[in-house]
């Protein structure tokens, strides 16, 4: 498969505290973007991050790219309950007419 | 702000049946797409279009058909339904551009196929 893979699966954290999650690719990406899900809904764009960047901010988020060891970390910082929702990356691959989705990590913050 | 609406939230359909899902953007952006999300398999590209008339097939473009007769407007069509195609179906759309611009999307339209 093609497709990026976020880990965990699944995360469940308190409100206030940091939550991260992962993203692994196999091939060389040009960039990669992290979108979000809230339940049922179609999806709302992050962020993206170029290969040639590192890191990345914006607000509470917090995005690194590690092309040598083909993975991504998307870091949510002082977690909200409106924070609960699925995340996922996904890697625009050297060469493929495609943007590839991971499975997603469904994140849920509790009050 | 970019608005991506579908024709409809939910939709029961019986095994045979012609299905036409519609998606609009009023952002006039050049590319359209329709994914497929299931659980575990995450969201799969199922046609795109870079411009009027124009498509493109994606990884799963069996059993469906698109059509962009205006620039804001891409359907997807299942000839004939069947049950396997019961899923949560997605319209994004993009600038002009590559892989990498941003995608917005549609909130997305829940079909069950008895």
């Amino acid at each position: 498969s093609q497709q990026g893979e976020e880990d965990p699966q699944a995360l469940s954290i308190q409100e206030g505290e940091n939550a991260t999650m992962n993203c692994s690719y196999k091939t060389s990406i040009n960039n990669l973007q992290w979108y979000r899900q809230n339940s049922g809904r179609g999806l709302v764009h992050l962020i993206l991050i170029r290969s040639n960047e590192r890191e990345k901010h914006s607000g509470r988020l917090r995005v690194t790219l590690d092309t040598s060891k083909k993975s991504s970390s998307l870091l949510i910082t002082a977690s909200r309950a409106a924070d609960t929702a699925s995340y996922f990356c996904a890697t625009d691959q050297t060469g493929a007419n495609n943007l590839f989705f991971g499975t997603g990590t469904r994140l849920t913050v509790i009050p | 702000d970019v608005k991506v609406t579908q024709s409809s939230r939910y939709l029961v359909k019986r095994t045979g049946e012609k299905v036409f899902l519609e998606c609009v953007q009023d952002m006039d952006h050049e590319n359209m797409f329709w994914y497929r999300q299931d659980p575990g398999l995450g969201l799969r590209l199922i046609y795109f279009s870079y411009d009027v008339k124009m498509k493109e097939k994606g990884d799963i473009p069996e059993g469906y058909s698109v059509s962009r007769e205006k620039k804001e407007r891409f359907s997807l069509i299942l000839e004939s339904a069947s049950t396997n195609q019961t899923s949560m179906y997605l319209c994004a759309s993009s600038l002009m551009g590559g892989w990498g611009e941003t995608q917005y999307f549609g909130p997305g339209t829940r079909l069950l196929v008895l």
